[in-house]
């Protein structure tokens, strides 16, 4: 099956950090995202990439960017981490427009 | 925009009883998926649905489509412990890669 990878489970940063999460799958999927779940408001997407080197923004891209400079690794990145950027972050990628796959989540807090 | 509403938010049953939880979409779904989430951890795919009518099932899991594709139904049957956990329901809407998330119900099953 396909494995999505996220590199940290639980991080703690403080506010003003640069922060990278990472993603990684294994499948050689063309699209990979980036959301945020927050309590109430379900899973909002951030961005998303299509291939390599191209992204768009999702619903809430403000303070945060990406990159895509390999197929299999999309990674987030959280420009001046923010108290309101404490949440979990779940990546995930598709091929075509077919089912996504899930990782982890890493519950990301910002003190 | 398209949006996905849930209901209900969340669900206490007993251990055995059947419950429901609906997926109402604001536009004609093209792809209906069924997620659930462990408490803390990413999402696993349960079900896909596509054509209007269409009805599919794993284990004691049943997730069908109306006819009009703009509303989508998970049931499960006897419920156990084991299928306590956040089912989400996500649409992928034509013509764009983006996935889109309901909010959520979160299940809790008392033994």
């Amino acid at each position: 099956d396909v494995k999505v990878t996220q590199s940290s489970r639980y991080l703690v940063k403080r506010t003003g950090e640069k922060v990278f999460l990472e993603c990684v799958q294994d499948m050689d999927h063309e699209n990979m995202f980036w959301y945020r779940q927050d309590p109430g408001l379900g899973l909002r997407l951030i961005y998303f990439s299509y291939d390599v080197k191209m992204k768009e923004k999702g619903d809430i891209p403000e303070g945060y960017s990406v990159s895509r400079e390999k197929k299999e690794r999309f990674s987030l990145i959280l420009e001046s981490a923010s108290t309101n950027q404490t949440s979990m972050y779940l990546c995930a990628s598709q091929v075509s427009a077919g089912r996504a796959f899930f990782g982890q989540g890493t519950r990301l807090t910002v003190v | 925009s398209q949006e996905l509403e849930q209901s209900p938010q969340s669900l206490i049953v007993q251990e055995g009883k059947n419950l429901t939880i609906n997926c109402t979409s604001s536009k004609t779904l093209y792809g209906l998926y069924w997620y659930k989430q462990k408490y803390g951890e990413g999402l696993i795919f349960l079900m896909m649905l596509q054509k209007g009518g269409e009805e599919k099932s794993h284990e004691k899991i049943t997730a069908k489509l109306d006819e009009k594709k703009q509303q989508s139904s998970l049931h499960i049957t006897a419920s156990q412990p084991s299928h306590a956990g956040i089912y989400l329901c996500g649409a992928g809407p034509s013509g764009t890669y983006k996935y889109i998330f309901g909010t959520g119900t979160r299940l809790k099953v008392l033994a």
